[in-house]
């Protein structure tokens, strides 16, 4: 079956530790790759996106992942995190073959920095 | 401009009962679909309407049903709920497939007592 995989479901880290979280899917057509974030009791916005070219991209708040095809992933990354970055990150999969709004969301991955 | 707007945002219901929930999505996105959120899986794809037509729909059962009105509004109906019906139902638009980003709503708690 189709499906999106985060293969960690809850990270802590220190203030100005590195971040890397896992994302794999299971789509083998042409794919459009999205990192969503939900800050607590706020609603889910973008970080950042791959739709084609540059298989690194940069999102907001100096996020940025990396896009390998032969691997099926998208993980996303970030040098230093803050205190701010305390919130929950799913990754989407866009799957072009029909209309749009369809995402598959990947169970998310709960991330804690600690002061 | 307005975001997607969803209400009620919170509500409880009984096991039996029947839910209505609405969404406005950003003025001049015509596609508008649904998720509903639960701790440890994420978001779960409901279904998605565009001009008043479904175009997808997840694997739901049938007691989730929902309608996009004229104006691009949506409604999502859930029948005959059951305790494992207590999410977050999240409401999303989208513009076009260009941009491709989903913007979302704050989403309507739902509890089933």
């Amino acid at each position: 079956a189709q499906s999106v995989s985060q293969h960690n479901h809850h990270v802590i880290l220190s203030e100005a530790a590195s971040l890397e979280l896992g994302c794999n899917y299971s789509y083998g057509g042409t794919v459009n790759l999205f990192w969503y974030v939900q800050y607590p009791g706020q609603h889910l916005q973008l970080l950042l996106k791959y739709f084609s070219g540059d298989p690194l991209v940069k999102g907001i708040k100096g996020f940025e992942a990396e896009f390998i095809k032969s691997k099926f992933s998208f993980n996303l990354r970030k040098p230093s995190v803050q205190w701010s970055d305390t919130a929950e990150y799913f990754c989407a999969v866009d799957v072009t073959t029909d209309s749009w709004g369809k995402f598959q969301f990947g169970a998310g991955t709960q991330v804690v920095v600690t002061p | 401009k307005a975001g997607v707007t969803q209400t009620p945002r919170y509500l409880i219901k009984t096991r039996g009962q029947q839910v209505t929930l609405s969404c406005s999505p950003i003025s001049g996105h015509r596609s508008v679909s649904w998720y509903q959120q639960t701790p440890g899986q994420g978001l779960q794809f409901l279904f998605e309407y565009f001009s008043e037509t479904q175009r997808n729909k997840g694997n739901f059962p049938g007691r989730f049903s929902g309608r996009q009105f004229s104006n691009s509004r949506s409604e999502m109906n859930v029948s005959t709920l059951e305790l494992g019906d207590s999410a977050l139902y999240l409401c999303a638009s989208t513009k076009d497939r260009i941009t491709g980003e989903l913007f979302f709503g704050e989403g309507s708690r739902l509890t089933v007592l």
